[in-house]
């Protein structure tokens, strides 16, 4: 019953280097999303996809881009990381209608940029 | 834009205390409400949701009821335990777009035996 996975669980970057996280969920959900975790500020949406080849930017895109060629995996890419992106990243997924469904959320990704 | 506002913690209580944590929120429409709790080191989980007025959301001893003419959606629970010791987040989605979801700042419960 894996649900929403994220990968990795830990990262440490130096700055200007590139990543992608990954996100796999295997409950058949049409939408995904990334968010961020800062201490005192909740999470903040950073782009979500309402299906496959559909993506849209969130509360604070700057920095970040996203793919989701298969509906099951929707990846958050850092093109330069910069210690500012220092954060805890989560991964959600919710079936089609989010309004009336609820999302389930990945262990997180915890990165560092040096 | 939506927002959501949470009461400033971080809470402590005894054990078997009553618990409120204030939510109130800002959007056009009618959202849909939820409350999430987060334990160290995981992800968030559902805690209870409501999807209109008046609605009464339950689970685990906690409630939240969804009210519109005030804005809120406040969490209580009539005795707390050690194990309830989390961080809380209320979020909102709108109805006009399900993929931009909005969550509080967070509020963070100890419990103490």
């Amino acid at each position: 019953n894996a649900g929403v996975t994220q990968t990795p669980k830990f990262q440490v970057l130096k700055t200007g280097q590139s990543m992608t996280l990954q996100c796999a969920q295997d409950m058949n959900h049409e939408y995904m999303s990334w968010y961020r975790q800062d201490p005192g500020m909740g999470l903040r949406l950073i782009h979500y996809s309402v299906g496959a080849g559909i993506t849209d930017q969130g509360e604070v895109p700057n920095g970040y881009n996203v793919s989701r060629l298969k509906k099951q995996n929707f990846l958050l890419g850092l093109e330069s990381a910069a210690p500012s992106q220092t954060s805890v990243y989560f991964c959600a997924s919710s079936s089609l209608g989010g309004a009336r469904s609820e999302a389930f959320f990945g262990q997180g990704t915890r990165l560092t940029v040096v | 834009g939506n927002s959501v506002t949470q009461m400033e913690g971080p809470v402590t209580l005894s054990e078997e205390a009553f618990l409120t944590i204030n939510c109130t929120y800002t959007a056009t429409g009618y959202p849909s409400l939820f409350w999430y709790v987060q334990y160290p080191g995981e992800g968030l989980q559902l805690l209870l949701k409501a999807t209109k007025a008046d609605d009464k959301g339950s689970n685990k001893g906690f409630e939240a009821t969804y009210r519109k003419e005030t804005t809120s959606f406040h969490l209580e629970k009539g005795s707390v335990q050690v194990s309830d010791s989390a961080v809380y987040f209320c979020a909102l989605i709108p109805n006009t777009n399900a993929g931009k979801s909005t969550f509080g700042d967070g509020t963070t419960l100890t419990v103490k035996p």
